[in-house]
């Protein structure tokens, strides 16, 4: 899977926006952008996914760069819910497998009351 | 309510013993993960299974065997030939059906004595 380059940590204020990007110059036309966030001591929860267009549900957007080099996860209105540890990935479907994911440090964003 | 299952949450053992850990899903997904994680990093793939009687391994496969005889279940065996155990173990499964969300387990916390 091709390589993702987060920030280490980010803060924010609690009820603003918060933006967390996410670089993947070496991406293939076939990979998928995930994003997942872990809660300390929890598994991982799913937050979005997308391929090439910008994509919205009720936890987040997606932004996708047009030349697919970055993108980067829009959390609205932050809470302190949303203090979490943020993983974006990077998934080849090509090949229509479900061969795992490549997680790595992500990026521990931090919110501010 | 669907979802994973992982037991024990805490797991003690002394070194040079085989542990089992469990993992149990009634999502009737097709494919099964199991990821290691070590404090202030991300997931690291060790064993996958896209269908029942088959696996493959991921990154860091030795020292560890899995079985998947039963859709819903995939246990996930430390043996004492793994050099550092201790670890946080997360469980995970999706459906076979494209990039779709992985759902993760609570995780279960193995500490070799």
């Amino acid at each position: 899977d091709a390589k993702t380059t987060q920030p280490n940590s980010m803060e924010s204020n609690e009820e603003e926006p918060v933006h967390l990007p996410c670089n993947h110059s070496t991406i293939s036309g076939t990979d998928y952008i995930h994003w997942y966030r872990q809660l300390p001591s929890q598994g991982p929860e799913y937050v979005i996914h997308g391929l090439t267009s910008n994509v919205n549900n009720r936890m987040a957007s997606l932004a996708i760069a047009e030349d697919r080099k970055s993108s980067t996860l829009i959390l609205h209105r932050a809470t302190l819910r949303d203090a979490a540890v943020y993983y974006c990935i990077l998934s080849d479907w090509a090949g229509g497998g479900a061969d795992g994911l490549t997680f790595g440090k992500g990026t521990h964003l931090i919110i501010q009351p | 309510d669907g979802g994973i299952t992982q037991s024990p949450k805490y797991l003690f053992r002394k070194e040079g013993q085989n542990v089992t850990l469990s993992c149990e899903q009634n999502l009737n997904h097709d494919a099964m993960y199991w990821y290691r994680q070590d404090p202030g990093q991300g997931l690291r793939l060790i064993y996958y299974s896209q269908i029942v009687n088959d696996f493959q391994k991921g990154d860091i496969a030795e020292g560890y065997s899995v079985s998947r005889e039963k859709k819903e279940s995939f246990p996930l065996t430390v043996t004492s030939a793994q050099k550092n155990p201790t670890a946080f173990y997360l469980c995970a499964s999706s459906p076979w059906t494209g990039p779709s969300e992985q759902f993760f387990g609570p995780g279960t916390r193995l500490t070799v004595l």
